[in-house]
């Protein structure tokens, strides 16, 4: 099975700050890789898809690229409400799916 | 507006069963394929289960293979997951979640979630 593995687990950083996340895949997955964010006691909202493309809805301060294995989720001028917990997940290998581990942003 | 209703959750006794339901809503549900993907206490996202728009393709993932049966109505609008054999590591808050019109495997919306507990 594809492994997803997030860096930093977690991260903590400044209102304003530019932060990034990255997501490294065990084999190649093209660019079906997908981010979401998650708050306390909230499942999980859609950011990312395609590795790059936008949500409809999402703030345009949130982007992503890459392709193959590596990939980021950027966050170009945090905001109060950003800090969550940040998942990758893919699906080259459907219908096996996986995530990320998860990455915890903090404010510093 | 887009619903995901899940129910069915509670405490269970190790090797016991558990029916959980989903009823969506707000979007033509036989247009999408739906997913159960789950969350222990703590811990991260692990996706469980998902089916297509006509039920033709199913996927588990292998901690539940052969024990989880996933399967929905289309004419209720609703999807299930058949828990059998129930483990300890199956607790968590089960979420449904919908398959977005780009790909059948990004999740774009979910419900709230279902708590299974698997204990003695």
């Amino acid at each position: 099975a594809i492994q997803l593995t997030q860096s930093p687990s977690s991260l903590s950083a400044s209102v304003g700050d530019r932060v990034t996340i990255t997501c490294r895949a065990s084999q190649g997955i093209s660019s079906a890789l997908a981010w979401y964010q998650q708050k306390p006691g909230k499942a999980p909202k859609l950011l990312i898809y395609d590795a790059s493309s936008l949500e409809s809805g999402v703030p345009s301060r949130f982007s992503g690229s890459g392709s193959g294995t590596d990939f980021t989720l950027t966050i170009s001028s945090l905001q109060p409400e950003d800090f969550a917990t940040y998942y990758c997940q893919q699906f080259n290998s459907y219908p096996q799916i996986t995530f990320g581990q998860g990455t915890r942003l903090e404010i510093k | 507006e887009v619903q995901l209703v899940e129910s069915g959750g509670g405490l269970v006794q190790p090797g016991r069963s558990l029916r959980l339901s989903c009823a969506a809503s707000g979007f033509t549900f036989d247009d999408y394929a739906m997913h159960w993907v789950r969350q222990a206490p703590g811990k991260g996202l692990e996706w469980v289960s998902g089916i297509s728009w006509n039920s033709g393709s199913i996927g588990y993932a292998d901690s539940v293979k052969g024990r989880f049966t996933i399967s929905r109505d289309n004419a209720k609008n609703s999807l299930y997951l058949q828990m059998n054999s129930l483990r300890a590591e199956d607790t968590a808050l089960y979420y449904c979640a919908k398959g977005s019109m780009i790909a059948v495997a990004y999740f774009d919306y979910w419900g709230q979630g279902t708590l299974v507990t698997v204990s003695s």
